[in-house]
């Protein structure tokens, strides 16, 4: 599935620099979620949006953390002042929604790795 | 807490061997159930999914799912594996109940030898 598309696929940072990561949703996709990978602990939900709007940001850490999914262009998850606990995986997904109901499936980016030195 | 399990953290399997992959969910309400399966160095595909209806799901490459609502299960399982099914592989709930995303277990990697 090439529809979601992320970039970098690989982004090294050292120590109290920003990261950003991008990511397009599928064609005719409103909704993007952003996970967080790290070994042995499977995904971590961090955020999900749609155009203009956050919707649940339950899963984001309070500091440093941001994200938006602005009208036109791709949805942005930034990092600020990055710190090696920082490295990870992290994906994007997008969502149809049909009839206007989030069933819940989602279809992955193939990742971005963040490398902090 | 509110969480999805995955029993097993690493399986391995010569091919052939049947495979099961607990399972369980702690979440009330209605659930959506998903399984997604990570090849090495790819995105989760989706493996299977059930909203409602008959309890027991077929995937893609001759996975199924069984849905056991009392024993809040959603075991992955395929009759006879093959060393291209190395893989990890994700449960996933959605929950009207736990809020607006999916959310999924730890993930149990799968080794086949030839």
């Amino acid at each position: 599935n090439a529809g979601v598309m992320q970039n970098p696929r690989h982004l090294v940072r050292r120590r109290g620099q920003e990261a950003r990561l991008r990511c397009s949703p599928m064609k005719g996709h409103s909704h993007v979620y952003w996970y967080r990978q790290l070994p042995e602990e499977g995904l971590k939900f961090m955020v999900y949006l749609q155009k203009e709007n956050i919707i649940d940001e339950s899963g984001m850490p309070k500091e440093r953390f941001s994200a938006e999914f602005p009208k036109e262009g791709p949805s942005i998850l930034r990092i600020q002042q990055v710190v090696r606990g920082d490295s990870a995986a992290y994906f994007c997904a997008s969502s149809p929604i049909l009839a206007g109901v989030n069933t819940g499936e989602l279809f992955f980016g193939e990742g971005s790795r963040l490398t902090v030195l | 807490a509110q969480s999805v399990s995955q029993h097993n953290h690493h399986v391995i399997l010569s091919e052939a061997a049947s495979l099961e992959l607990g399972c369980n969910y702690s979440y009330g309400g209605t659930v959506n159930l998903f399984w997604y399966v990570q090849y090495p160095g790819q995105h989760l595909q989706l493996l299977l999914k059930y909203f409602s209806g008959d309890p027991l799901v077929k995937g893609i490459k001759g996975f199924e799912a069984e849905f056991i609502k009392s024993k809040f299960s959603f075991n992955l399982r395929k009759p006879s594996v093959q060393w291209s099914d190395t893989a990890e592989y994700f449960c996933a709930v959605i929950s009207n109940q736990a809020g607006t995303a999916l959310i999924f277990g730890k993930g149990t990697t799968l080794s086949v030898s030839s």
